[in-house]
């Protein structure tokens, strides 16, 4: 039971490049959240998804997309990088409903030159 | 729109000391409390949650209290030990459409002093 996987787990973009985060979950939740943490300023939700199907926006949704690919995926896509854009990039999981522990994956640690 | 303040940013205790951590946050309709600890380099872990019927959960030396008239939660580490050091992070959560929806704190790096 590997949890919560993310790739890549380091990665260097130049400005204008794309790319695209992925993330996978083996513990049938229903819930994947992708964050975004910079020093200073803790953990902040870039987009959701409640159940397969569907996505909905968090606190910092600008400059990415997302894809809710099945059950167990959850990919963050970067279309054209911008260096405020680095920092490390957390996928998490949870249980349907409220008031569920959220499990992370291992982070993504991207930087944009 | 709705924020989580945390405080201290910084704190550094003598080990065996107790150590608090305290939260406030604007959303009244928050219903669930969840403290996360991240060691260096690590991912975020809970260690202890609480939920808005709920006023304080204890968990061996950690425990949480809550007061939602005040919009205020703590968290409280007794007998406080070199593994404890790490960046805690107190959250607030509302339910939309079936997600959690968290709010962050910006964290608070506790040092435990041998």
């Amino acid at each position: 039971n590997a949890g919560v996987t993310q790739t890549p787990k380091f990665q260097v973009l130049k400005t204008g490049q794309s790319m695209t985060l992925q993330c996978a979950q083996d513990m049938n939740h229903n819930s994947m959240y992708w964050y975004r943490q910079d020093p200073g300023m803790g953990l902040r939700l870039i987009y959701y998804s409640a159940s397969e199907g569907t996505t909905d926006k968090g606190e910092v949704p600008n400059g990415y997309n997302v894809s809710r690919l099945n059950k167990r995926e959850f990919s963050l896509r970067l279309e054209s990088a911008a260096p405020s854009q680095t920092s490390v990039y957390f996928c998490a999981s949870s249980e349907a409903g409220g008031q569920r522990e959220q499990y992370f994956g291992p982070g993504t640690r991207l930087t944009v030159t | 729109g709705e924020n989580v303040e945390q405080h201290p940013s910084t704190l550094s205790v003598q080990e065996g000391d107790s150590a608090v951590i305290k939260c406030t946050y604007s959303d009244s309709a928050s219903n669930y409390f969840p403290w996360y600890k991240q060691e260096l380099g690590k991912r975020p872990q809970l260690i202890i949650d609480i939920r808005s019927n709920v006023g304080e959960k204890k968990d061996q030396r950690i425990a949480v209290t809550l007061n939602k008239t005040a919009k205020h939660f703590s968290l409280h580490i007794t007998e406080t030990q070199p593994e404890d050091s790490a960046v805690y992070f107190c959250a607030a959560t509302r339910t939309y459409s079936s997600a959690s929806k968290i709010i962050f704190g910006s964290g608070t790096r506790l040092s435990i002093r041998p």
